[in-house]
């Protein structure tokens, strides 16, 4: 089965930086990746998908690019309401396997 | 307004049995594949088993698979997961989320709704 692998596990930065967050795929996936963003104590909310698209009403700071194994994806300007952890997912094909997570934090 | 209602949760002793169910309502719920994904306290996500629209292929991650079924019933519009022979580490928030519908080369793919989930607790 493939694996998904998350970098950093965990990260400190100052509101308006720019975060970047890395996916890596054991094997391709194609662009057959979704981003989730879970703020403490919340259900899951959809980001991107298709590596890149944006889901209807997430903020544009937000964006995904990558296909095959490397993924990444970019808050542009770090907000407050930012503060969750977010996982990566791929579903070219079952298993359906999510990342570890990455926590993001305000310096 | 999309909303997904889980139950039938609780305390377990290990090597017991469940019944999870997810009232869905606010879409066409016959037409929507579907998934439970649980999450372990203060860990990350991890899918658990997906069924497409129509019920047949359900999908289930290697941890579960012959002891967890999933099913899905379109005239309740509820959604099912029978959980058998629970082990400790089976103690989790399990969330039923909706797929989205819009990819084409699987059957479930990613989910643009949540439940809040239901726990479930294996103890002795």
């Amino acid at each position: 089965d493939i694996q998904m692998t998350q970098s950093p596990s965990s990260l400190s930065a100052s509101v308006g930086d720019r975060v970047t967050i890395t996916c890596r795929a054991s094997r391709g996936v194609n662009n057959y990746l979704a981003w989730y963003q879970q703020k403490p104590g919340k259900v899951p909310n959809l980001l991107i998908y298709g590596a890149s698209t944006l889901q209807s009403g997430v903020p544009s700071r937000f964006s995904g690019s990558g296909s095959g194994r490397d993924f990444t994806l970019i808050i542009s300007s770090l907000q407050p309401e930012d503060v969750a952890t977010y996982y990566c997912q791929k579903y070219d094909s079952a298993p359906l396997t999510f990342g570890g997570g990455t926590k993001v934090e305000i310096k | 307004e999309v909303q997904l209602l889980e139950s039938g949760g609780g305390l377990v002793q290990p090597g017991g049995s469940l019944r999870l169910s997810c009232a869905a309502s606010g879409f066409t719920f016959s037409i929507y594949a579907m998934a439970w994904v649980r999450q372990a306290p203060g860990k990350g996500l991890e899918w658990v088993s997906g069924i497409s629209s129509s019920g047949g292929d359900p999908y289930y991650a290697d941890s579960v698979r012959g002891r967890f079924t999933i099913s899905r019933d379109n005239s309740k519009n509820t959604l099912y997961l029978q959980i058998n022979n629970l082990r400790a580490e089976d103690t989790a928030l399990y969330y039923c989320a909706k797929d989205s519908g819009l990819a084409t080369m699987t059957v479930v793919a990613f989910f643009d709704y949540w439940g809040q989930g239901t726990l479930v607790t294996v103890s002795s």
